[in-house]
């Protein structure tokens, strides 16, 4: 049982590039969420996906874009990196929106140059 | 929206010590969880604790949602309770889990 699961661990991007992020959660979740998280804060929600077929937008939505791919998989893509874009990205899992507990998976840190 | 404060910001305490952590939340919630954050960046799911109190371990959690407010304890800390720890909530009709700024927790051996 693996949780949640994101890739790349690691991204170095120049200005203007583009990137997804990908996560994958094997829980059988309904509910996925897209985070960021600069030094000495707290998370900021980017995008969730309160169920299947359903986005919508978080505090800090511009500059990013999602797709909530099926049950399993929420991506988080950005268009055109900008360097207030550097961070550590956290996708998160839960049954349901509201009830439950969530689960993180281990980050991924990005850089832009 | 929701004000979620955390208190204190920073504690440093040494190994063995006991040590309370503080929410306090602005607006009525259905979800609180607890989590730590540690010095590699994983998050850590600690307790899912929207009223009355949960044990686990050295750790528990007491929510009084009247009151809007939630604590965290620890007992017998070790080194390895050090990180960050986060008071996250959801309040009423929303979907959308806010988080506080974090305690920062050292434990020196």
């Amino acid at each position: 049982n693996a949780g949640v699961t994101q890739t790349p661990k690691f991204q170095v991007l120049k200005t203007g590039q583009s990137m997804t992020l990908q996560c994958a959660q094997d829980m059988n979740h309904n509910s996925m969420y897209w985070y960021r998280q600069d030094p000495g804060m707290g998370l900021r929600l980017i995008y969730y996906s309160a169920s299947e077929g359903t986005t919508d937008k978080g505090e800090v939505p511009n500059g990013y874009n999602v797709s909530r791919l099926n049950k399993r998989e929420f991506s988080l893509r950005l268009e055109s990196a900008a360097p207030s874009q550097t961070s550590v990205y956290f996708c998160a899992s839960s049954r349901t929106a509201t009830n439950y507990g969530y689960t993180f998976g281990s980050g991924t840190r990005l850089t832009v140059v | 929206g929701i004000q979620v404060e955390q208190s204190p910001p920073d504690l440093i305490l040494q190994e063995g010590a006991n040590s309370t952590l503080r929410c306090n939340f602005s607006d009525s919630v259905n979800n609180l969880q607890w989590f730590h954050q540690n010095p590699w960046g994983q998050l850590i799911n600690l307790f899912y604790i929207p009223s009355g109190t949960k044990q686990n371990g050295r750790l528990s959690a007491t929510t009084v949602a009247t009151e809007r407010y939630s604590l965290l304890y620890i007992s017998s800390s070790q080194t390895t309770d050090s990180g960050v720890y986060f008071c996250a909530v959801i309040i009423q009709g929303a979907q959308k889990l806010v988080f506080g700024q974090g305690t920062r927790l050292t434990i020196n051996p």
